[in-house]
């Protein structure tokens, strides 16, 4: 069940140019999207996120888009540097449970390269 | 900055055997976590631990799976009796809200590979 989809597997762009990384999602009770990024050998690490309650969210050169009606969503950086190179994972969790603890939905990534 | 420690790095181990996977979250961190991804393929959640149980699993993590927090710094996945299919890299993660909100997210662990031979 893929509940959260990145399908496109790869993306290549000019240092200084704006990348654009998008994601879909399936399930409608997702109320939090969070973007990774993962470089080889080693663990995602949490990039920015966003709340359902929101359209947009920046953080420096990053910046997370939110459709909820077409429950997509997208991440872009600006100016990309070569130092992004690396795998994202879009994630996305839904409030449930009586613990909080919750698990997160990824998507099958997308590997950015940047080109100097 | 703090960082989720996971050993070993890489384990070979043969079909049928019993692993365990170690990880040390972050000190202050409440919520627990392994996720597992097989080469190639996404990033899958496998369980989720606080308050010293289970608070959530995927259907992945059947009987052959469990964990346990053996002291107040450890967290570790045990497979009972290892499948082909088991081969894949574990990640673990912690946080200190339930959903990640309030703390931007989990934090993972660098992985252990697991090759089962």
């Amino acid at each position: 069940d893929q509940q959260v989809k990145q399908n496109s597997p790869s993306l290549s762009v000019q240092e200084g140019r704006i990348s654009i990384l998008n994601c879909d999602y399936t399930n409608s009770m997702f109320d939090y999207f969070l973007w990774y990024k993962k470089y080889p050998a080693e663990g995602p690490t949490f990039l920015i996120s966003i709340s359902s309650i929101k359209d947009k969210n920046e953080d420096g050169r990053f910046t997370v888009f939110l459709n909820k009606s077409a429950k997509h969503l997208s991440l872009h950086i600006v100016p990309s540097q070569p130092g992004d190179s690396a795998v994202y994972f879009c994630a996305a969790s839904a409030q449930i449970g009586s613990t909080g603890a919750n698990n997160l939905f990824f998507g099958t990534g997308t590997r950015l390269t940047v080109i100097p | 900055e703090p960082e989720v420690t996971q050993t070993p790095s890489h384990q070979v181990t043969q079909m049928g055997q019993e692993v365990i996977l170690r990880c040390v979250p972050i000190s202050n961190h409440l919520y627990f976590y392994w996720y597992r991804q097989i080469l190639g393929q996404k990033v899958e959640f496998l369980v989720s631990f606080y308050n010293n149980e289970i608070s959530e699993k995927s259907e992945i993590f059947d009987d052959q799976f469990s964990v346990e927090r053996p002291d107040g710094s450890n967290f570790t996945l045990k497979i009972r009796s290892t499948k082909l299919e088991d081969s894949a890299m574990y990640f673990c993660a912690s946080s200190l809200g339930g959903t990640g909100r309030l703390s931007g997210g989990y934090t993972f662990g660098s992985g252990t590979r697991l090759t089962v031979v």
